[in-house]
């Protein structure tokens, strides 16, 4: 595997469900973020991990709790989420030290019904 | 707070022609300004980036672009527009100055349509 893989690629949950995504890097980066795609909305930035630190919250409901094991893993703990929770979750890791570029996996498509 | 804003959702233009893709952010201090592409059903791939030194940037696929800081603009540009170029740009700016890790603001992404 190289850079940034980004498990399950699509994910169909319940409301009253509790699910994870996971992402690991293949890059030797030590900052990792979530950020969510929503249909007509930006990128959202969700939390940032620096050296496995949680550094930013971007106000997040606390249904989503990530969680940063080491600098090569990130997950997301989904629980009683809600319709609108339904976009496409993309994670990115950087080099801390290298003007911020991020690399990006190829994201988990969430649909909660 | 820093912010992005890119003209036009969408914008079409014939294989062959010049693409011109607008960006315009605001930010309090010296900003680095990137720019990436997503394909359908895939994750954000970065084309450039302007971080210091020379303000016309060259990336991959033939894109460059350039920072002018008076204009606080950040336009993208390729001579001639290839089909495969479909696909959706995302202009974005950190004011990470003190290298840090912090999340990146991005626009809200332009569609670029390639018509044969």
């Amino acid at each position: 595997e190289t850079g940034v893989t980004q498990t399950p690629r699509h994910l169909v949950m319940g409301m009253t469900n509790k699910k994870s995504l996971k992402c690991e890097q293949h890059l030797g980066h030590n900052a990792m973020y979530w950020y969510k795609q929503s249909a007509k909305k930006p990128l959202e930035l969700m939390f940032v991990y620096n050296f496995k630190e949680q550094t930013e919250n971007n106000s997040v409901p606390s249904r989503f709790s990530p969680e940063c094991p080491n600098s090569s893993h990130l997950f997301l703990h989904l629980h009683t989420l809600q319709p609108e929770d339904s976009a496409l979750y993309l994670c990115a890791s950087s080099q801390r030290q290298r003007y911020n570029e991020q690399f990006f996996g190829p994201g988990t498509r969430l649909t909660v019904l | 707070a820093q912010s992005v804003t890119q003209l036009g959702s969408h914008v079409s233009v014939s294989e062959g022609a010049l693409v011109l893709l607008r960006c315009n952010y605001s930010s309090s201090v010296p900003p680095y300004l990137f720019w990436y592409v997503q394909y359908p059903n895939q994750g954000l791939q970065l084309l450039l980036k302007y971080t210091t030194g020379a303000t016309l940037v060259k990336g991959i696929n033939g894109f460059e672009a350039e920072f002018k800081k008076s204009e606080t603009s950040f336009h993208l540009t390729k001579p001639s527009a290839h089909m495969s170029d479909a696909a959706e740009y995302f202009c974005a700016v950190s004011d990470d100055s003190g290298g840090g890790a912090d999340g990146l603001t991005f626009g809200k992404g332009t569609h670029l349509i390639i018509q044969p």
